[in-house]
């Protein structure tokens, strides 16, 4: 079975300050993981995933994951927060053994709060 | 850029009515999905759905629940009789390579 444990279901951060959302893993193969951000009164939007090949991945709005199998991570950075980014950001893993077709397992969500 | 649709954006029905959320999947992915997400908690898996066939599902989705895919488009979740627990936001999703996209989701409030 997998799961997904994000620490802080709330984080803020000041305007132009290093955001970072943790999100810890467990997984029993190769997991393919992922960040999605829900916006008030909106549905998910992807915003990055792993899928097996460069640890570093590079998603939209400037936000980036380090995939750790040491330390069973992928956490969530961006350099300099914008108030654009107040939104509620998941954190979710999928079996890749399966090519990703799998269902997803979804994190309780961390909610980020830009302060200006 | 293609989307996935649902609709109604929000349901609202009496205790132990049937509601039918629909879902307009990306043309051409071939998996699809439910989930559901309760006010205030996180994202919970409902069932897939491959080949007209359910491919997995969760122990959430008991006999009250259903999945169609009646056309080659639309993808639909059924609540037989629908209970007070049952209000939360539903999403459907669809998967291309190995990334599932969502919908907007469709509110349900069951009074």
């Amino acid at each position: 079975a997998q799961s997904v444990t994000q620490l802080g279901s709330h984080v803020s951060v000041s305007e132009g300050a290093l955001v970072l959302l943790r999100c810890n893993y467990s997984s029993s193969v190769p997991p393919y993981l992922f960040w999605y951000v829900q916006y008030p009164n909106q549905g998910l939007q992807l915003l990055l995933k792993y899928t097996s090949a460069a640890t570093l991945v590079k998603g939209i709005n400037g936000f980036e994951a380090e995939f750790k199998k040491s330390e069973t991570s992928f956490h969530l950075t961006k350099p300099s927060a914008h108030m654009s980014d107040a939104a509620e950001y998941f954190c979710a893993v999928s079996d890749g053994a399966n090519f990703g077709n799998e269902k997803l397992t979804f994190g309780t969500g961390t909610r980020l709060t830009i302060i200006p | 850029e293609p989307e996935v649709t649902q609709t109604p954006s929000h349901q609202v029905t009496q205790m132990g009515q049937e509601v039918i959320l629909r879902c307009v999947p990306i043309s051409n992915h071939l998996y699809f999905y439910w989930y559901r997400q309760i006010l205030g908690q996180k994202v919970e898996f409902l069932v897939s759905f491959y080949n007209n066939e359910i491919s997995e599902k969760s122990e959430i989705f008991d006999d009250q629940f259903s999945v169609e895919r009646p056309d080659g488009s639309n993808f639909t979740l059924k609540i037989r009789s629908t209970k007070l627990e049952d209000s939360a936001m539903y999403f459907c999703a669809s998967l291309h390579t190995d990334t599932q996209y969502f919908g907007p989701g469709t509110r349900l409030t069951v009074l």
